[in-house]
């Protein structure tokens, strides 16, 4: 079966300093991966998508980027972290093709101090 | 894009009460999704649902795409129910998924 691993859980980190989030997924192969965002409050924003290796499709422009070394490696990072990247942030994945459930790692909650 | 919009935002049952939260959407969908996300901030998938009903013990889902909604039942609620319930949807020719702002249930013993 898939298993989707997130790490760290938490992280506290000065503001500008670096940050990498890393992704795994195990058990499939050439999944969709998906960063998201939730900031304080509920709603979930979509920062990054990859269909492939090397394939990054950014959603939104901020301080953050995301590479896809490996079929089944997502990493978020940053080079210069700011008090606003604070949130939690969830990686997903999902079968390619258009009808299948998203999945979710168990997030990562940042702080920026 | 594609709006979202569930109802009611906050929701406080008395455990063993029943529950409908609704997801409305503004498009036509390929996919519809049920999350909990639960008080240590894991999402959990409940239903892949673009279409039709299905049920997974006390909980259950209802899509009816071509109105463009869709419900989330809960019956005999507990405690463990609690958490924040998501709907998220994809609209045609589209990657990503879009939610909803989620509704808060909280469940008092």
């Amino acid at each position: 079966s898939q298993t989707i691993h997130q790490w760290p859980a938490t992280l506290v980190q000065p503001v500008g300093s670096p940050l990498s989030l890393e992704c795994t997924v195990e058990g499939t192969s050439n999944p969709n991966l998906y960063w998201y965002r939730q900031a304080a409050g509920r709603g979930l924003q979509l920062l990054f998508y990859s269909v492939g290796i090397g394939q990054i499709s950014s959603e939104v422009p901020q301080n953050l980027s995301a590479s896809r070394p490996q079929d089944r490696q997502f990493i978020l990072s940053s080079k210069k972290l700011l008090l606003s990247d604070s949130g939690f942030y969830l990686c997903a994945w999902r079968l390619g093709g258009h009808n299948s459930p998203l999945h979710f790692g168990n997030g990562t909650r940042l702080t920026v101090t | 894009g594609i709006q979202v919009e569930q109802s009611p935002p906050d929701l406080i049952l008395q455990e063993g009460a029943n529950s409908t939260l609704r997801c409305n959407f503004s498009d036509s969908v390929n996919n519809l999704q049920w999350f909990h996300q639960n008080p240590w901030g894991q999402l959990i998938n409940l239903f892949y649902i673009p279409s039709g009903t299905k049920q997974n013990g006390r909980l259950s889902a209802t899509t009816v795409a071509t109105e463009r909604y869709s419900l989330l039942y809960i019956s005999s609620s507990q405690t463990t129910d609690s958490g924040v319930y998501f709907c998220a949807v994809r609209g045609a020719g589209s990657y990503q998924l879009t939610f909803g702002k989620g509704t808060k249930l909280s469940v008092i013993p």
